[in-house]
């Protein structure tokens, strides 16, 4: 079955880097791009930016600029998204998910359990 | 960016009881609209796109409709598993900006 299995909690101190992967199976990886949400405690969701598996192009939210990288890993259907420079507020629930490549409305019909990312020091 | 307002931001409802949320975006997006449910310590569960399509597999109690800037998710005859929190996004133009939610709970 189609599914977005993402890599497990982590714990990080203030100024490290986080990386959470995103395995898609049960589809073509490159048919679909995939997009990074985050949901910080009792709080709401936040698009921080999707990738091009096919291309490798990439577009994030301007308040990520310099801090994140999308990359991906055709050859095992793997997405990544590494967050720099961590601070106490992106503590959260980060959120792989995709959508249809070609498809300009950009729905989210398939999405990753998520992974909690905890900053503290 | 693109900003997003939902009303209300919560409400109460019974069994049976026919439910609107609002979604107004502070520009004209067409219908590039996405309505989407999520249940505590769930992942988001996607239920309409393009403002007024309905995703497969999703209950047709559920429905869509609007376009340009004021949107609107429809429940008709709201069932026990609908007690959830709402979210409308838009996918106009970038960064693709989530509303505050509209939580739904049990009068």
């Amino acid at each position: 079955q189609v599914q977005m299995v993402q890599s497990e909690a982590e714990v990080k101190k203030p100024g490290a880097s986080v990386k959470v992967s995103c395995k898609a199976s049960g589809y073509t990886f490159t048919d679909y791009y995939v997009h990074w949400v985050r949901q910080a405690p009792g709080q709401g969701l936040e698009w921080m930016g999707w990738i091009n598996p096919n291309s490798d192009y990439t577009d994030h939210a301007q308040k990520f600029q310099g801090r994140v990288t999308m990359t991906r890993d055709t050859s095992i259907s793997t997405a990544f998204m590494e967050l720099s420079r961590l601070r106490s507020d992106d503590t959260a629930v980060y959120y792989c998910a995709r959508s249809k490549s070609g498809n300009y409305y950009y729905y989210m019909d398939v999405w990753g359990k998520g992974t909690t990312v905890t900053v503290s020091s | 960016d693109m900003q997003m307002t939902q009303s209300p931001s919560s409400l109460s409802a019974s069994v049976g009881d026919r439910v609107t949320i609002t979604c107004r975006a502070s520009q004209n997006i067409n219908k590039y609209l996405n309505w989407f449910q999520q249940k505590p310590g769930k992942a988001p569960k996607l239920l309409i796109y393009a403002a007024s399509n309905l995703q497969s597999g999703v209950p047709s109690r559920f429905s869509g409709s609007g376009s340009g800037t004021d949107f609107a998710l429809t429940i008709i005859s709201l069932q026990p598993e609908d007690f959830a929190t709402y979210y409308c996004q838009q996918t106009y133009s970038s960064p693709f900006t989530f509303g505050p939610g509209t939580r739904v709970d049990i009068k």
